[in-house]
């Protein structure tokens, strides 16, 4: 299967804790993204980190990549209790297909 | 206005029957996808269409045929449905690489 993992499946933390999720990919990428997926709701993009880049932040998040281990990181710091969702890595090949590549997904809940 | 939208929200059906789920963008964007969300929560692509064409089939079964009138229309109809079939279908639209998804069909086949 070319689906990335995720881990850890699911975490629970207090507000205002910091949250990491990780994914780890198979095959070469021309950039990797994150998704965040509200309950019975359609997934949002969140950020997208380049091949040729090993971190970028937007706002409270902070994401690396490390291309020669296949792996990505998201930090979400300052957790809020609307923070929480499920967390899905995307990975892109480039090319003519335009063909994201999801990971099996993190479930964050984010307690008040 | 929404970005990409799908209809219908929730379809329950029987084995057997024939159904079709609607999906527009008003993005302007040329490449639209249809990705297949299973009760574990797994997104695996099914199609994606560049300008009206098809550009990848990700081993679909026959039973799913995706319609593509214009750019900014691709819709899916579904033959003879199976218990398997249930799941949470979704709808996306790409430009540069990043998607945007519809709030999803649930179809649940009984």
């Amino acid at each position: 299967s070319q689906q990335g993992e995720e881990d850890p499946q699911a975490l629970s933390i207090q507000e205002g804790e910091n949250a990491t999720m990780n994914c780890s990919y198979k095959t070469s990428i021309n950039n990797l993204q994150w998704y965040r997926q509200n309950s019975g709701r359609g997934l949002v993009h969140l950020i997208l980190i380049r091949s040729n880049e090993r971190e970028k932040h937007s706002g409270r998040l902070r994401v690396t990549l490390d291309t020669s281990k296949k792996s990505s990181s998201l930090l979400i710091t300052a957790s809020r209790a609307a923070d929480t969702a499920s967390y899905f890595c995307a990975t892109d090949r480039g090319g003519a297909t335009n063909k994201l590549i999801f990971g099996t997904g993190t479930l964050l809940a984010v307690q008040p | 206005d929404t970005a990409v939208s799908q209809t219908p929200k929730y379809l329950v059906t029987q084995m057997g029957n024939d159904k079709s789920i609607k999906c527009e963008q008003n993005l302007g964007h040329d490449t639209m996808y249809w990705y297949k969300q299973d009760s574990k929560k797994f997104l695996k692509i099914m199609f994606s269409y560049n300008n009206k064409e098809l550009i990848i089939n990700e081993t679909v079964p026959n039973r799913f045929s995706p319609k593509s009138p214009d750019k900014a229309h691709l819709n899916l109809h579904i033959n003879s449905l199976e218990l398997g079939d249930s799941a949470v279908y979704f709808c996306a639209s790409s430009q540069e690489g990043v998607a945007f998804f519809g709030q999803g069909t649930r179809l649940t086949v009984v």
